[in-house]
């Protein structure tokens, strides 16, 4: 089956701007979860989603940043006023649910977002 | 949020066993010790979790310590496509009885697999 996409697969804007990146699930994974790697580092976490609603968001490093899920399907992270410090590789990754020791993670190929 | 250390960096011959070592001294005694490896250009992926018992699966094995405080991960026969970052990381299950949603990644070890 169809694994976890994100759109698009590369992204480079200018500091300043706006940019808005996807991520579909694996169709019926209720947890949907937003990281960023930069290089050399292990991913580090931004925000989880459990259905529509933001379970956790201590992740999101400042107010630029905000993720919507509205249908508790498809999720959107936005970034206004991108600054060259954002630039790393954003992935997301869904899981059935949050069940005890279980809900393996299923991440996305990423999408590397470079500003200039 | 416990802790986990690993070596920044091992190495292996193909076909040959591997074994990734991880200390987390401070496990509590309700967090599950999860395996992730992530390949060069990709996402992450799932290799193996465990609580308290050895595990195995077509993937790997895990093996914990009885006192829970390092485990270790063993490849059996070591390919050219398991040259991989190997993270060690611990999920806390939390009071309500599911598990804490993110996962927090260290730097892992990173395996390089020589042919």
């Amino acid at each position: 089956g169809a694994g976890v996409s994100q759109t698009p697969s590369n992204k480079v804007t200018e500091k300043g701007k706006y940019v808005e990146l996807r991520c579909d699930p694996i169709s019926g994974h209720t947890a949907l979860y937003w990281y960023r790697q930069s290089l050399g580092q292990g991913p580090e976490f931004l925000i989880y989603f459990q259905g529509t609603g933001a379970a956790d968001d201590s992740g999101l490093p400042n107010d630029r940043f905000f993720a919507v899920r509205p249908e508790g399907s498809v999720s959107t992270l936005k970034i206004q006023r991108t600054e060259r410090g954002d630039s790393a590789v954003y992935l997301c990754a869904s899981s059935l649910s949050s069940g005890p020791g279980e809900n393996e993670q299923f991440f996305g190929p990423g999408t590397r977002l470079t500003v200039l | 949020d416990a802790k986990t250390t690993q070596p920044n960096s091992m190495e292996s011959n193909e076909e040959e066993p591997v074994h990734l070592p991880c200390n987390h001294s401070t496990i509590s005694g309700t967090d599950y010790i999860h395996w992730y490896r992530q390949l060069p250009s990709q996402g992450p992926e799932y290799v193996i979790h465990g609580l308290t018992s050895n595990v195995n699966n077509r993937m790997a094995s895990l093996a914990i310590a009885e006192d829970r405080k390092s485990s270790t991960l063993i490849l059996h026969r070591a390919t050219l496509r398991d040259a991989a970052v190997y993270y060690c990381i611990l999920r806390a299950l939390m009071n309500y009885g599911g598990s804490q949603g993110n996962l927090i990644f260290g730097k892992g070890t990173k395996l390089s697999v020589k042919p």
